[in-house]
């Protein structure tokens, strides 16, 4: 089974503060992506990589940047938080369509619920 | 990417087999068509994918009709835990954002025991 783990689960900060938001996976995937969930929105890629040192920009990327420093672990910053960042963020993995299975079989970790103050 | 349609909400009793169709009338060749749930306060989980036909896994059932506008999710035996958001997502593998995936608004299986 896939591994996806998330840190922290919950985090309230205020206007203005930095944020970082941890990624890890076991699963020796190539890909990973971070996603926010908003109602109304449905799910939002953010940011995406396909590899260590790697970075692609998503659909949202403005207010966040995101670090992948080995191929488990990718993080998400927020230097400057705004109230329009709170939101359910998701990280996922995959391993960009090799061994026969496509990049759109994701593994998706528990989340972090963000609030901005 | 083509534009799916779901039911918006379904009810089914433990045991029952529940099918969730997926209506997805523009649906390229070079499309395929994903299945995934969402569990309240977890991520979403992928169950299934297919082109066409019929797909089978340990999860559930994947009908597919033969114009390939039309499939259904099919969930053998359904329990409390099946109760989710389940999202039909329609994409292409070649899309130039490697696996992005959009949700809609999926449908809500209500399970009662």
């Amino acid at each position: 089974e896939a591994a996806v783990t998330q840190s922290p689960r919950n985090k309230v900060t205020v206007t203005g503060g930095n944020v970082t938001l941890s990624c890890r996976q076991t699963n020796s995937h190539n890909y990973m992506y971070w996603y926010r969930q908003d109602t109304g929105h449905g799910l939002r890629l953010i940011h995406y990589s396909y590899g260590a040192g790697n970075l692609q920009i998503g659909d949202v990327p403005d207010g966040y940047k995101a670090t992948r420093t080995t191929q488990e672990d990718f993080f998400l910053l927020l230097e400057l938080a705004s109230p329009s960042q709170t939101s359910l963020y998701f990280c996922a993995s995959s391993d960009g369509g090799l061994g026969g299975r496509s990049s759109y079989e994701q593994y998706f970790g528990p989340g972090t619920r963000l609030t901005v103050l | 990417l083509a534009k799916t349609t779901q039911p918006p909400s379904m009810e089914a009793y433990e045991g029952q087999e529940v099918n969730v169709s997926c209506s997805h009338t523009n649906i390229a060749t070079s499309e395929y068509i994903y299945w995934y749930r969402q569990v309240p306060h977890q991520g979403p989980q992928f169950i299934i994918q297919g082109y066409k036909d019929y797909v089978v896994n340990e999860v559930a059932s994947l009908f597919i009709s033969a114009d390939r506008k039309l499939s259904t999710l099919s969930l053998p035996w359904v329990s409390l835990r099946d109760a989710a958001v389940y999202y039909c997502i329609v994409t292409d593998k070649g899309t130039q954002v490697v696996g992005q995936l959009t949700f809609g608004r999926g449908t809500r299986l209500q399970v009662y025991a």
